[in-house]
C-alpha cells in the first residue's frame, strides 16, 4: 500500500485569497498523479493527471506542479471563490490498476 | 451521457443481511473498481477488475465480492453486511492503465445497524 499524504487537513480563506495545498508520496513508486475534486454529496471530478516530472497543469484559476524526483505535487488556486469550496483529492497510480488516495485537503472560502 | 451508474443512493441494512450495489458504466471502459470512503480516510478501493471475467483485491476486500460478466457491469455484493461496513461506496473505470481520467459513480451511502 503506497502512502499518499496531503496537507492541510482543511483550511479557511477569504475570497480573493491564493492557496495552494501539498500531496506527497513515494517518489520510487510513480506511474501517474492525479488530483480531484469532490463536493459534498457529488461524485469526485477530475482536475489533472500529470505523468512527467516538472509537469504544470492548468484549469482556469486552477493549476498544479509535480516534482517526482522528490515526491510532491502542488496545487494552486488563484483568486479563490466560494464555489471552490470543495474536498481536493489527490491520487498516486503506482502502475497497472493500483490507484492510492490522499485523505483529502477540505477546502472553505469564506464570502 | 450516462458515464457511472450505481444504485441504490441509499440504504439501510441489519446487521448479517446480504445485499448488492450496482455499477454499470457506457463508456466501454476496461478497468472498473470499487471505494469505499470514511470520515478522515481516503477513498480505500475494496475490489478491482482490468477487464470481463478477471478481478483482484484491493486493500479492504474481506466481507465483500465482485464478479465482471461483462465490461459494462461491475456489482459489488455484500454477503453478511456488519456495521463496520457503514461507509460511502463509490463505483469507477478507466480506459487504460492507471494514468487515464478515472470517472466516478455519483455514491451509495450504505448504513448497518
Amino acid at each position: 500500500i503506497l502512502n499518499v499524504e496531503q496537507s492541510p487537513q482543511s483550511l479557511h480563506v477569504q475570497e480573493g485569497d491564493s492557496t495552494n495545498f501539498t500531496c506527497s508520496f513515494p517518489s520510487s513508486n510513480f506511474y501517474a498523479l492525479h488530483w480531484y475534486r469532490w463536493e459534498t454529496a457529488k461524485s469526485p471530478e477530475a482536475l489533472f493527471v500529470m505523468t512527467l516530472n516538472g509537469d504544470e497543469k492548468k484549469k482556469g484559476r486552477i493549476s498544479a506542479t509535480l516534482n517526482t524526483k522528490e515526491g510532491y505535487s502542488y496545487l494552486y488556486i488563484k483568486g479563490s471563490q466560494p464555489e471552490d469550496s470543495a474536498t481536493y483529492l489527490c491520487a498516486l497510480a503506482g502502475g497497472y490498476q493500483k490507484v492510492t488516495f490522499g485523505t483529502g485537503t477540505k477546502l472553505q472560502v469564506i464570502p | 451521457n450516462a458515464g457511472v451508474t450505481q444504485t441504490p443512493k441509499f440504504q439501510v441494512l441489519k446487521t448479517g443481511q446480504s445485499m448488492t450495489l450496482q455499477c454499470a458504466q457506457d463508456m466501454n471502459h476496461e478497468y472498473m473498481s470499487w471505494y469505499r470512503q470514511d470520515p478522515g480516510m481516503g477513498l480505500r478501493l475494496i475490489h478491482y477488475s482490468v477487464g470481463a471475467g478477471i478481478t483482484d483485491q484491493g486493500e479492504v476486500p474481506n466481507g465483500y465480492n465482485v464478479s465482471r460478466s461483462t465490461t459494462e457491469d461491475f456489482p459489488l455484493r455484500l454477503l453478511s453486511a456488519a456495521p463496520s461496513q457503514t461507509s460511502v461506496y463509490f463505483c469507477a473505470s478507466h480506459k487504460g492503465p492507471s494514468g487515464n481520467t478515472i470517472y466516478f459513480g455519483e455514491g451509495s451511502w450504505l448504513t448497518v445497524v
